[in-house]
């Protein structure tokens, strides 16, 4: 079955140190989305990427990072300059443009927690 | 700029009684409008997504929504609740156009559903 692959589903940073989420799709949809969720907070957007070898800012990108280096993946890395961590993060693709391809399919996420 | 709100934080249904979560948003032209649900570790799943054409949009699960273009809402309802439906319920507007398929998210409305 098609669908997204988020690992690991639990990951424990230590301070200063750099992790990489990993998310995997075998949709063959073009755009990935990496959100955050904290409590009472919803979703916020942090990087994007519409197709291969390009990828944009959303909200919070600060402290993170991405690649795209190819359609099936888009690992996030979060970094020692992200100060708070600790959030549940949600991985998500689209098809292409139009009506039915609009709205997105999630993978189950990656809880982050800063020891 | 889009944005949603959800004005309920929690909500408290007995079973077999009917729900309805509110959903307002802020645009300047007929949006996409998304509600998701997302059970507890899990990633969100799609109710509903409306588009255009008839505002009283089916989902699954016996969810339905419908979208009030003179107020800005688009409220989900159920009938009969279960008590599997007791979950953290997302409603997400999307840009027609020019905005790269993103959704922006509303806080969430998280659903207790007592015997």
């Amino acid at each position: 079955d098609g669908g997204i692959t988020q690992s690991p589903k639990y990951l424990f940073r230590k301070e200063g140190q750099n992790v990489t989420l990993s998310c995997e799709q075998n949709l063959n949809h073009d755009a990935m989305y990496w959100y955050r969720q904290d409590p009472g907070q919803g979703l916020r957007l942090i990087y994007y990427s519409q197709i291969v070898n390009d990828f944009q800012k959303g909200d919070i990108a600060e402290g993170y990072s991405v690649s795209r280096e190819k359609k099936e993946s888009f690992p996030l890395t979060v970094t020692s300059a992200q100060k708070n961590p600790t959030a549940f993060y949600l991985c998500a693709s689209r098809g292409g443009t139009g009506d039915s391809n609009y709205g997105y399919t999630f993978g189950s996420g990656t809880r982050l927690t800063v020891v | 700029a889009q944005s949603v709100t959800q004005p309920d934080i929690h909500i408290t249904v007995s079973e077999g009684a009917s729900l309805e979560l509110r959903c307002n948003y802020s645009y300047g032209a007929t949006p996409y409008l998304f509600w998701y649900v997302q059970s507890p570790g899990q990633g969100l799943q799609l109710l509903l997504k409306y588009f255009s054409g008839d505002t009283l949009v089916q989902g699954i699960k016996g969810f339905e929504a419908e979208f009030k273009r003179s107020q800005s809402s688009f409220n989900l309802r159920k009938p009969s609740v279960h008590w599997s439906d007791a979950a953290e319920y997302f409603c997400a507007v999307g840009a027609k156009t020019g905005s790269w398929g993103k959704l922006q998210f509303g806080a969430g409305t998280q659903v207790v559903v007592t015997p």
